[in-house]
């Protein structure tokens, strides 16, 4: 069974970092792009970042780019989102989601990890 | 960046009757590029359709996808009480991926 578990959100004060994981399980994770997804409270899903199977290539949304770090380690099956800089804006509920053919399509999601920004 | 209009906001309807839902974009988007998910609340989305018509597994037989270029539709055909909840449509292009705002299917 396929399974994508987060952690590491929670309360963080603006300007803070935060380092999110994402452990994976019932699959080859090492053949698999992933995906980050936010969704803030009450609003609609958000793309924030993309990394290609053996983490050569990454893709960031403009929100992010520069203080955002997506990265994998294949040997752990673990994908990771590194949070810097973060805004009140950043707060939101974080996905990690598998990306069936490489084209977009997230078949399995995690089910998610609060991170809060605020003072 | 390409831009993912929904519409309606919000559609009101019964069980056993038929949704359509629309996904405009602000530029050509590949069919092969066109997914749809459906989000209950306190839920992860669900893929639902993928390449603007292919069924994701599992999924049933009543809902389908349609269109080509910049007009993409999901289709309900008769709905069941399981299936009120957010729709968002989401595409991949060379400017990165993004969402439609979603559209809420709401008990009538």
């Amino acid at each position: 069974e396929v399974q994508l578990v987060e952690s590491g959100g929670g309360l963080v004060q603006p300007g803070g970092s935060l380092r999110l994981s994402c452990a994976a399980s019932g699959f080859t994770f090492s053949s698999y792009w992933m995906h980050w997804v936010r969704q803030a409270p009450g609003k609609g899903l958000v793309w924030v970042s993309r990394i290609n199977s053996d983490g050569s290539s990454t893709s960031y949304a403009d929100s992010v780019k520069g203080r955002f770090t997506i990265s994998r380690d294949n040997a752990k099956n673990t994908l990771y989102l590194q949070m810097n800089s973060l805004r009140a804006e950043d707060t939101a509920v974080y996905y990690c989601a598998r990306d069936l053919w490489a084209y977009g399509d997230l078949d399995y999601w995690g089910q998610g990890t609060l991170v809060t920004v605020s003072s | 960046e390409i831009v993912l209009t929904q519409s309606p906001g919000t559609l009101s309807l019964s069980p056993g009757e038929r949704a359509t839902l629309s996904c405009r974009a602000s530029q050509s988007v590949s069919s092969s590029y066109l997914a749809w998910y459906q989000q209950k609340p306190g839920q992860a989305p669900r893929l639902l359709i993928y390449g603007a018509s292919s069924r994701a597994t599992g999924i049933p037989d009543r809902f389908s996808g349609s269109g080509s270029g910049t007009d993409f539709t999901l289709t309900i055909s008769r709905l069941e009480p399981e299936d009120f909840a957010v729709y968002y449509c989401q595409q991949y292009g060379s400017s990165g991926y993004t969402f439609g705002q979603g559209t809420k299917l709401e008990i009538k």
